[in-house]
């Protein structure tokens, strides 16, 4: 069974850039996250998907960070204009939910999408 | 407040000697799931374990073993006989549902092992 996908594996941009990830997720599977991970730091979620609807987005940066999931499948993140606090790996993530609300369910990780802003 | 706490941000230890990576969590929810994952260099995070609010019984898979503690509000981690391929950072999650009864998943923020040869 495939993993998650990721592309492009990493990133170099130049501050006020805009960038863009994608995200296919395992098969099947209908949550979508996207977490940030900072240098030294955990995981932190940005956005989570269920299906093409949004459930948390509660962390992300709305001013320069927004991401969609059009038809419940793959998924893309773009910041615009970034930061140079932006400089993270972002990891997608996704599960199978076999009910609408578990709190159980195991989340599988993508590679993650190295990103450097200078 | 920190929702994960992972005290040991870096460990040491020489190959074969056994350590053990703690992880104390705070939550309100009566059910709520915990996770360990595993970061190697290549940054996927790697799926350990999972164990729910309710079964407190330990679990040993090879040479890694869970201890769950409710009481304490723990789950720490153990590997006996460490390898040189156990090097990563480890990290420890809580599962609960969030306000829309969604899973949110909080991560702690990791004890990076390095096992000496």
């Amino acid at each position: 069974e495939a993993g998650v996908a990721q592309s492009p594996r990493y990133k170099i941009i130049e501050k006020r850039q805009s960038v863009a990830f994608w995200c296919n997720p395992i098969s099947g599977h209908a949550t979508l996250y996207w977490y940030q991970q900072i240098l030294g730091q955990g995981p932190k979620l940005l956005i989570q998907f269920q299906n093409n609807g949004v459930v948390d987005d509660s962390q992300l940066p709305k001013d320069r960070f927004s991401a969609e999931r059009l038809k419940g499948v793959d998924s893309t993140l773009k910041i615009q204009p970034a930061k140079l606090e932006d400089s993270a790996v972002y990891l997608c993530a996704s599960s199978l939910v076999v009910t609408g609300k578990d709190a159980g369910n195991t989340i599988y990780f993508g590679e993650g999408s190295w990103l450097t802003v200078v | 407040a920190q929702k994960v706490t992972q005290a040991q941000t870096e460990i040491s230890v020489v190959e074969k000697e056994d350590v053990t990576l703690d992880c104390v969590y705070e939550t309100r929810d009566t059910t709520y799931y915990l996770f360990w994952y595993k970061q190697p260099p290549s940054g996927e995070l790697v799926f350990l374990i999972r164990r729910n609010s309710f079964d407190e019984q330990n679990e040993i898979s090879g040479r890694y073993s869970w201890n769950f503690q409710k009481s304490t509000s723990s789950f720490n981690f153990t590997i006996t006989a460490s390898q040189v391929v156990d090097s990563a950072v480890y990290f420890c999650a809580l599962s609960e549902p969030n306000s829309g009864g969604y899973q949110k998943v909080t991560f702690g923020i990791g004890t990076k092992l390095q096992v000496i040869p």
